[in-house]
Order: C-alpha cells, then structure tokens, then sequence
C-alpha cells in the first residue's frame, strides 16, 4: 500500500507526442506536489496545489498542465515534448495547511521520462 | 540562482566511521531545514529536519546541526552503515511558505564494507 504512486515508472516517447503521468496519495493529504530532477540532478518544484486549489506554479512551459480531480490525484499533462523535457519527474504529498506548521513531503519513486 | 548548495558531490566513508555531509545556504529568511535520503529508482524519504530555533536535532545515528550565522547545515551519521549508502538532499523552506521546499543537488554517501 504504497503512500505516493505515480505511473508509469518509465516514459519513452518521441518529440512532439503528448504524455501524461499519473499520481495518487492515500495519506489523507491535502496538498500535492510534481517537482522536477534534471540532468544536474537538482529537485526544483513545479506545481502545487492544495485542495485542488493552483497554489505554486514555478516558471514552467505552458506545455506542462497539471490537473487534480480530487485531492488525492494530481496528474501532470506535457503537450508537445521537446527533447528538453527529458528528466526524473516526481509527485509529492505533504498535510501543510491541515494546522502543521513544519511538514515534510511524502515523494513518489518517479518517472523517468525520456524523449527521443 | 542557488539557494541551498552541497559542495561535495560525493563522499566515501568506512564502515563504522562517522559521515558528514554539509549544506549551506544562502537565504537568511530560511527557518526549516530537512535532510532526505535516495536510493536509485526510488523517491528522496524523509530522514530528519530541524526549525531555526534549535541548532540540534537527533534521531537514533542520524543527527543535524545548524549554525545560522554561517548559513551552514551538517548531517552527521554515527555510526555508518553500508545501508546508509544513498544520495542525501538537503532541503529548506521560508516561513508561511512552507509549501515550496527548496533542494540541494544532492551527496552520494557511499559507505565502505
């Protein structure tokens, strides 16, 4: 019963194609993360919502949509991938804003999204 | 811009022995600082934190120091074991902001048999 899942695990996918990942807490968390680890192996964040509210959108392309159902999903749509794109992609959780001052983030095992 | 660097991408250390892996940064308004560890193919876990009122945390082998007028950090493992060997990020947040945690690249900690 894994906390943070998120599919697929790899991505492989052409220039130009539109992928989507996938992600899914059982914490009971209200806030949800997709952070970023690029080729220099830094973890930069891209979007977060709480209660599938947009709360922190990072300077990313327009090309990367998230999308939260309910609060316990939060997908990440890319539309037209570039080759730049390539990078280790992880979801997170965390209860900020359920009254905790200090939280951590709950992570995924990530996708490795390649595009060729 | 980076706001929260570890200068040593790498670290080796014997089994045992004590491991310490430093973070500085560079933002004063920082006031909560966390250590994650990650092993290959999975997700950065928890490890320990610290708020800006203390300069000491520990739990069991793992404990992190902090020395706010050096903008400095350490996690310190004792003793070492062949399990801890994984990539440590440290990580900082702005207070009432704490939704935006801001990550190191990362030290591979590998821990000699």
């Amino acid at each position: 019963d894994t906390a943070v899942s998120q599919t697929p695990k790899y991505l492989v996918t052409q220039m130009g194609n539109d992928k989507s990942i996938k992600c899914e807490q059982n914490l009971g968390h209200d806030t949800m993360y997709w952070y970023k680890q690029d080729s220099k192996k830094f973890l930069k964040i891209m979007f977060s919502y709480n209660n599938k509210e947009l709360i922190i959108n990072e300077t990313v392309p327009n090309r990367f949509s998230p999308k939260s159902p309910d609060k316990a999903h939060l997908n990440l749509h890319i539309n037209s991938l570039e080759l730049g794109d390539s990078a280790v992609y992880f979801c997170a959780s965390s209860s900020l804003g359920q009254g905790s001052t200090n939280e951590k983030l709950f992570f995924g095992s990530g996708t490795q999204l390649s595009v060729l | 811009d980076q706001q929260v660097k570890q200068n040593s991408p790498s670290l080796s250390v014997q089994e045992g022995r004590i491991s310490i892996l430093n973070c500085d940064y560079t933002n004063s308004m920082f006031d909560y600082f966390l250590w994650y560890k990650k092993y290959p193919a999975e997700g950065p876990t928890f490890l320990i934190s610290i708020s800006s009122i203390k300069d000491k945390n520990e739990d069991g082998r793992f404990t992190v120091f902090l020395n706010k007028s050096a903008k400095h950090l350490s996690l310190h493992i004792v003793p070492s074991q062949p399990g801890d060997s994984a990539v440590y990020f440290c990580a900082a947040s702005l207070p009432f902001y704490g939704q935006n945690f801001v990550f190191g690249p990362g030290t591979r900690l590998s821990v000699l048999p």
